[in-house]
Order: structure tokens, then C-alpha cells, then sequence
């Protein structure tokens, strides 16, 4: 089974503070995605890598950058956190194909920011 | 702009009984893939049934069927013989040169 794990299920930050949401795949995945999902709005894009060190903007990256070292990791940061960053965060992993796009989701992170 | 749209917040539907989620979407490319994923409450988002565009014939996953109109862009996923367990927020999400999601279905099973 594809596994997508998340470094942290609940996390409480205040107002400008660094933070770092880590995501590992071992599927060997070539796309990682991070989402913010908020109600009414569905899962909006922030950021997607479809390699080690590449990365491409989603619908929303302002306040967030992303980094990628190694192809199974896949870290999203806000360098100074905000009220209006308080999201569900939802990663995701998959390979790019005529047969695929499938995308495996992890269990999520619900970051509030005080 | 590609957009994803569900037009029903909240459904229910008594257990045994089918129900149909509406989702339609907006795109100029020709060749792309259509999703439905489901979110039961407090756990992991996971794939219902996909479809290919180019495909004529609608996707099927046991309880699980689709309606495909490329036409129209519309992508409906019908769900027979409703479970309990089938409670669950419903997204439809479109892959093409980026990555869609809708705004989502909550759906109820009622016993």
C-alpha cells in the first residue's frame, strides 16, 4: 500500500513564527502537491514538485514556499505564519502517466495559527 | 482558467438507496482526467473511481459509476445501494496541465 505520512496531525503556531509541514511518500512518487482545504473552498493548490529541487506554483503559494531535497520528502513552510494560514494542510504524492495522476493523499495537518 | 465545479454542498440519501453527485468543470484542453475522491469525517482522502477524456465508455468501480459527457464537461458519480460507510465528503477533481478540485459533497447516509 502507498503510504503518504505527514510530520504532524494538530499543530498550534503563534503569529509569526517559522513552520515547517513535512511530508515523506515511499512509492518513489515523482509528483508531490501540498493542498490547503478550508469549507466552501474545497482543496486548493499551493505549491507541486515533479522532481528533486523543481517546483511550480499552485493557485495560492504567497505566504508559503516549498523545498524538495530528496524525492521522497516534500517540506511546506510559512516563514511567518498568520491568522489567515489556519487550514487543514493535506499532502500529496503521485506519478505522472497515461494510466495515472492518481494522487495519494496523507492523513492531513490541521495547523491553527494564534 | 480550468475550474471544478459542484453545485451540491450537502446531499443525503437513505441507506440502500442511489444517489447521484453533479460535478462539472471548464477546460480548453483536450486531453485530460477526471477523479472522484472521497473524505470520510477525521480520516485520509482516498480515490473512488477515475475516468480518461478519451475514453468514450464510463467508469465503473463495483457500487461506484459515472456519467462522462465530454460534450458538456459534466462528470457525475452515481453511487447504488448506499452505505452506512459511504458518509463521506465527495471531491471531484480534474488533472490536466494543473491540478482541480471542486469545493466539494457532503453526503449523508441515513439508516
Amino acid at each position: 500500500d502507498v503510504k503518504v505520512t505527514q510530520s504532524s496531525r494538530y499543530l498550534v503556531k503563534r503569529t509569526g513564527e517559522k513552520v515547517f509541514l513535512e511530508c515523506v511518500q515511499d512509492m518513489d512518487h515523482e509528483n508531490m502537491f501540498w493542498y490547503r482545504q478550508d469549507p466552501g473552498l474545497g482543496l486548493r493548490l499551493i505549491y507541486f514538485s515533479y522532481d528533486v529541487k523543481m517546483k511550480e506554483k499552485g493557485d495560492i503559494p504567497e505566504g508559503y514556499s516549498v523545498s524538495r531535497e530528496k524525492k521522497e520528502r516534500f517540506s511546506l513552510i510559512l516563514e511567518s505564519a498568520s491568522t489567515n494560514q489556519t487550514s487543514m494542510y493535506l499532502c500529496a504524492s503521485g506519478n505522472p502517466g497515461p494510466l495515472s495522476y492518481e494522487q495519494y493523499f496523507g492523513p492531513g495537518t490541521r495547523l491553527t495559527v494564534t | 482558467a480550468q475550474t471544478v465545479t459542484q453545485s451540491q454542498p450537502e446531499m443525503s440519501v437513505q441507506e440502500a438507496e442511489t444517489v447521484t453527485l453533479s460535478c462539472t468543470y471548464d477546460t480548453s484542453e483536450n486531453n485530460y482526467y477526471l477523479f472522484w475522491y472521497k473524505q470520510p469525517p477525521s480520516r485520509q482522502m482516498i480515490l473512488v473511481i477515475r475516468q480518461e477524456a478519451y475514453k468514450q465508455q464510463n467508469a465503473t468501480e463495483n457500487r461506484f459509476s459515472v456519467n462522462f459527457q465530454k460534450a458538456a464537461k459534466s462528470f457525475s458519480l452515481k453511487i447504488s445501494d448506499s452505505q452506512l460507510g459511504d458518509t463521506a465528503m465527495y471531491f471531484c477533481a480534474f488533472t490536466g496541465n494543473q491540478f482541480y478540485f471542486g469545493t466539494g459533497t457532503s453526503l449523508t447516509v441515513i439508516p
